[in-house]
């Protein structure tokens, strides 16, 4: 078991261009998540899936997009890169969304380290 | 909205214990995590506990959660310079995980 992957590990762009973020897990999680990471910040909730099909906005959802691809992909879109998405990424995966008695613990990824200059 | 803090920083002897605290807001949660996060990785789980339990022991690792005061602390015996990392604290309730901004704990060999 490969667990939680992420493409790619690092990335730098510009400002206003464009790129997606990969994740997939191999865990037939049903509910997946993005985060970023900023220093001071803690981890942010940007979107996440509850489960193939369905998707809903986090804390921070301004300036990203989401595609839940299959049960196992989930992607996050950047249109228009800004200094401000200087970040982590991380890529989260959990059996089960709300509404479970189970403990429902979180996978997460390595990260994406993404630079906008 | 829910709230978890956190102290941001933390520093102690190799050896002596370690205890990360942190507080809550939402009186409805049902789990409460603590994750690790090393330098330059992903955040791995720790431990959890349910909410109707005071404390839960998994090795050197030791939890106690006051509920009444919404007040959860991770206590780690006899610290060592592998635990250095950043710890989040996380508490579940009526929507997805809301984490902490993390404790960074720093072993002074």
């Amino acid at each position: 078991n490969a667990g939680v992957t992420q493409t790619p590990k690092f990335q730098v762009l510009k400002t206003g261009q464009s790129m997606t973020l990969q994740c997939a897990q191999d865990m037939n999680h049903n509910s997946m998540y993005w985060y970023r990471q900023d220093p001071g910040m803690g981890l942010r909730l940007i979107y996440y899936s509850a489960s193939e099909g369905t998707t809903d906005k986090g804390e921070v959802p301004n300036g990203y997009n989401v595609s839940r691809l299959n049960k196992r992909e989930f992607s996050l879109r950047l249109e228009s890169a800004a200094p401000s998405q200087t970040s982590v990424y991380f890529c989260a995966s959990s059996e089960k969304g709300q509404g479970t008695k189970r403990s429902n613990e979180q996978f997460f990824g390595p990260g994406t380290r993404l630079t906008v200059l | 909205g829910e709230d978890v803090e956190q102290s941001l920083f933390l520093s102690v002897r190799e050896g002596d214990s370690s205890v990360i605290n942190c507080t809550y807001t939402d009186s409805s949660s049902t789990y409460l995590y603590w994750y690790k996060q090393e330098p330059g990785a992903g955040l791995q789980l720790l431990t959890y506990i349910f909410s109707n339990m005071d404390m839960k022991q998994d090795q050197r690792l030791t939890v106690l959660l006051n509920k009444k005061d919404k007040h959860l602390s991770l206590r780690i015996a006899d610290t060592q310079t592998g635990d250095s990392a950043i710890y989040f604290c996380a508490e579940r309730g009526n929507t997805p995980l809301v984490f902490g901004k993390g404790t960074r704990l720093s072993v002074i060999a």
